[in-house]
């Protein structure tokens, strides 16, 4: 069984289309992440929900929107992509906000903009 | 501010020992991480420290020296699996916000 499951693995498509991932976590975890994995391999916090609520935003463009449906759930709409957007993004879960909890990760979504 | 320092790449010999540093500057540290990511995958967990000292668990184990804000990974007898990038990870100023370093490319040979 698939702990956290990211759709699609891999997203190629046109600057200016606006598109979404989907993360869904089977672990009966609280907290839910985004992260973006540049080219250069950083692992950059994006967002965070516990139970449904925002609870880290980083500095990010409001081009990217999270929304939570459930505590199982995290998904990330991104409108007019911008080439700068092409990057891994891996969703991530963790049983409980908080820095000492070990956060488990999905396989990640390869995004290409063209 | 926040700062996690680690060397970009390393080789090593199967069957070696290879210790992978990282340097943090932090404000309301309490603990840091290790976690493993073969190419093309997805980061995987290994150990947290968040007291001083040693802390053993197979092939790997993790130093931890708060004062000195270093850490290091060690890996013993190293096997051509253990071949991947290794991430060092700290908490930073408070609520659940992990900060990552860029990674050490581990390079095992025969």
């Amino acid at each position: 069984d698939t702990a956290v499951s990211q759709t699609p693995k891999y997203l190629v498509t046109q600057m200016g289309n606006d598109k979404s991932i989907k993360c869904e976590q089977n672990l009966g975890h609280d907290t839910m992440y985004w992260y973006k994995q540049d080219s250069k391999k950083f692992l950059k916090i994006m967002f965070s929900y516990n139970n449904k609520e925002l609870i880290i935003n980083e500095t990010v463009p409001n081009r990217f929107s999270p929304k939570s449906p459930d505590k199982a759930h995290l998904n990330l709409h991104i409108n007019s992509l911008e080439l700068g957007d092409s990057a891994v993004y891996f969703c991530a879960s963790s049983p409980l906000p908080g820095t000492q909890e070990t956060q488990y990760f999905g396989p990640g979504t390869r995004l290409l903009v063209l | 501010g926040q700062n996690i320092d680690q060397p970009t790449e390393m080789t090593a010999t199967e069957g070696a020992i290879v210790q992978i540093n990282c340097t943090y500057q932090t404000s309301g540290f309490n603990g840091l991480f290790w976690y493993q990511q073969h190419a093309g995958e997805a980061p995987t967990f290994l150990s947290y420290n968040v007291l001083d000292g040693l802390e053993e668990k197979g092939r790997f184990s993790s130093f931890l020296s708060r004062s000195k804000g270093y850490s290091y990974l060690l890996l013993k007898e190293l096997q051509m699996k253990d071949s991947a990038s290794y991430l060092c990870a700290a908490p930073f100023g408070g609520y659940n916000k992990l900060i990552f370093g860029a990674g050490t490319r581990l390079a095992v040979h025969p």
